[in-house]
């Protein structure tokens, strides 16, 4: 069973155009997070919601606007994509806040901007 | 000064060596440290967490050091399974904000 499952895997797209990632996690966590891992490997947090709620968001262009339907769902919606947009999404959760908890990372989405 | 940085490595050690990584961090009220292992092209997974009085698991031993403000990552009788990149984890704030160090990339060789 997968545990923290996102799609697509794969993105391949034009500059300008709007892509959506999702996100689905099956271990009752209340706390969800988007991370990008650029070129040079480094992973920086983008958002964090608690309980459908937004608690973290790292300046983020507001082309990039996530959404929590329920508990279990935080999806990532890329609007106007741009070149600097290509690294490897990754989608987390953890049972509560982020400070005693393990997080739980999907295999990422690799996203390329053309 | 970066909030949390790390030696990007890579650290080539032969198989059996110890090997030790430092991670330092700039905000002195940080409230929880944590080890996590990536492997390429994969998703980051928890290695341990860092307790203050610090811990060990197997051959895994981690530190935290507050008054220098840096945790240490200790891996004894390397194995080439332990190749991978290390990444400390430092959480603070009081919305406990999730800082990734760079890493630190290890390769054991035979």
């Amino acid at each position: 069973d997968t545990a923290v499952s996102q799609t697509p895997k794969y993105l391949v797209t034009q500059m300008g155009n709007d892509k959506s990632i999702k996100c689905e996690q099956n271990l009752g966590h209340d706390t969800m997070y988007w991370y990008k891992q650029d070129s040079k490997k480094f992973l920086k947090i983008m958002f964090s919601y608690n309980n459908k709620e937004l608690i973290i968001n790292e300046t983020v262009p507001n082309r990039f606007s996530p959404k929590s339907p329920d508990k279990a769902h935080l999806n990532l919606h890329i609007n106007s994509l741009e070149l600097g947009d290509s690294a490897v999404y990754f989608c987390a959760s953890s049972a509560a806040r982020a400070a005693y908890n393990e997080q739980f990372f999907g295999p990422g989405t690799r996203l390329t901007v053309l | 000064r970066k909030e949390v940085e790390q030696d990007p490595g890579p650290f080539n050690v032969p198989e059996g060596a110890t090997v030790a990584f430092n991670c330092t961090y700039s905000n002195s009220a940080s409230q929880s440290f944590f080890w996590y292992r990536q492997d390429c092209r994969k998703e980051p997974k928890l290695l341990m967490s860092v307790y203050s009085s610090g811990n060990e698991d197997g051959r895994f031993t981690a530190q935290l050091n507050r008054a220098s403000q840096y945790i240490s990552l200790l891996i004894r009788d390397s194995k080439l399974s332990d190749s991978a990149t290390y990444l400390c984890v430092v959480v603070s704030g009081g919305y406990q904000k999730v800082t990734f160090g760079t890493g630190t990339k290890l390769q054991v060789i035979p």
